[in-house]
């Protein structure tokens, strides 16, 4: 699976959208883009994923550039409760295969 | 529907001795893969299993097993503890092996003296 580079770490005022970007120049074009989030004291909690095309649920959206090479996730209105590690993962969506390869993610901090 | 649950929240051991973490699977999720979290690190994938069977590994020594029950409750066993398995355990449980959505307990904090 592709490895993939995030800032350490980045701050965002709440009520504001907070853009956390995530490179992977070496994605393989059947390899997705998951986002996870880890809240302090918690395990990881799945937050959206997508292949090329833009994503949006009720968390988040996931903007996917056109070459694949880099992608950013958005929380519209941030709240302090957003305030977690962020984990970007590139993996094959393989029948069978669980493991998510985690990097260390993007620390966020959400200022009242 | 319950969430996944992991027993014990934290536990202290001395090297060389033997730990079992238990985990038990969402509600109607088949598959099960456990994951070890050091201090300041992501979570490190250790193994999967689906339908009472090991189908997949990461890196980690062979003193390291796991079972999955008929109920799909799940064990990590970890033999002859070192001081470097001092770690957060994290279980996640999904629908199906593969599958793009995994929920995870909120892990077994193990440190080892």
């Amino acid at each position: 699976d592709a490895k993939t580079t995030q800032p350490t770490s980045m701050d965002c005022a709440e009520g504001r959208a907070a853009n956390l970007p995530c490179n992977h120049s070496t994605i393989s074009g059947n390899e997705y883009v998951y986002w996870y989030r880890q809240i302090h004291s918690q395990g990881p909690q799945y937050i959206i994923h997508g292949l090329k095309n833009n994503e949006t649920n009720e968390m988040a959206s996931l903007i996917i550039t056109e070459d694949r090479k880099s992608s950013t996730l958005i929380l519209p209105h941030a709240t302090l409760r957003d305030t977690a590690v962020y984990y970007c993962i590139v993996r094959v969506r393989r029948s069978g295969a669980n493991n998510l390869f985690f990097g260390t993610g993007t620390r966020l901090t959400v200022i009242p | 529907e319950t969430g996944v649950t992991q027993s014990p929240t934290h536990l202290i051991k001395t090297r060389g001795q033997q730990v079992t973490l238990r985990c038990s699977s969402q509600s109607g999720h088949n598959t099960v893969s456990w994951y070890q979290q050091a201090l300041g690190q992501g979570p490190q994938f250790i193994f999967q299993y689906y339908r009472e069977e090991e189908n997949g590994r990461g890196n980690f020594p062979p003193r390291f097993s796991g079972l999955q029950f008929p109920n799909y409750s799940s064990e990590l066993n970890v033999n002859a503890l070192e001081l470097d398995d001092s770690a957060l355990y994290l279980c996640a449980s999904s629908l199906v092996a593969g599958a793009d959505t995994q929920y995870f307990g909120p892990g077994t904090r193990l440190t080892v003296l």
